[in-house]
């Protein structure tokens, strides 16, 4: 069936560092990939997100690139905040049955100190 | 607008009691998603719901778990006879209809079996 892998941490890093997330997924058809974030105490929020091969995703200074030929969605920062700590979700749409249920990653958390 | 909302916040039942978990999806989203998430399995698809069509129940982990959607509004979710292992947070999502639409998520259930 589909899946996605990606880092699962617990990752540490300082104000201004730069921030990469892996995520590759396994999947039959194209499906859409997502990452979803949820902020300490508060709900699962998207991120960004691509429909189709070399579609790049882009908020809050967060980017994503959707490559078919890796498999992959890797979500980069250049500056990380203090505020982007959080725990990340990587997904995909799984079109599998026709309901577009998202598969998810196991998560990440990331601190981000002063 | 209103986001989904999700009741109750937080349950706490004994062993071998029935629950219900209520989700109200954002006005206008007919896809209407149940996921739950557990520090050992992450995040999993429950059930999904589209319009009048019959659900995708692919997900339920057990005969004891049951939902339905009346209206094609609100919805709830029922576990039966709960066991330790259904302790985890519900999660509800709703969407516009199918074609990759982003879903959006409720704050969760905190369900705790003692």
């Amino acid at each position: 069936g589909n899946s996605v892998t990606q880092m699962e941490g617990p990752v540490t890093l300082s104000e201004e560092a730069f921030l990469t997330i892996n995520c590759t997924y396994t999947a039959t058809g194209y499906p859409s990939l997502f990452w979803y974030v949820q902020y300490p105490g508060e709900g699962l929020q998207l991120l960004l997100k691509a429909t189709k091969a070399d579609d790049k995703g882009s908020n809050k200074g967060f980017e994503a690139t959707y490559r078919k030929e890796t498999t992959s969605f890797h979500l980069e920062k250049g500056s990380v905040q203090v505020s982007d700590s959080a725990v990340y979700f990587c997904a995909l749409s799984d079109l599998q049955g026709g309901s577009e249920k998202l598969v998810f990653g196991k998560g990440m958390k990331l601190t981000v100190n002063p | 607008g209103a986001g989904v909302s999700q009741s109750p916040s937080n349950k706490v039942t004994e062993k071998g009691k029935d629950v219900e978990l209520r989700c109200d999806p954002i006005s206008g989203h007919t896809a209407l998603y149940w996921y739950r998430q557990s520090l050992g399995q992450g995040l999993e698809f429950l059930i999904y719901f589209q319009g009048n069509s019959a659900p995708d129940k692919s997900g339920l982990p057990s005969d004891r778990f049951s939902a339905e959607r009346t209206g094609g509004s609100v919805s709830t979710l029922t576990i039966q006879r709960t066991q330790q292992e259904d302790s985890a947070v519900y999660l509800c999502a709703s969407s516009y209809r199918q074609g990759n639409q982003p879903q959006h998520f409720g704050d969760g259930t905190r369900l705790s079996i003692l």
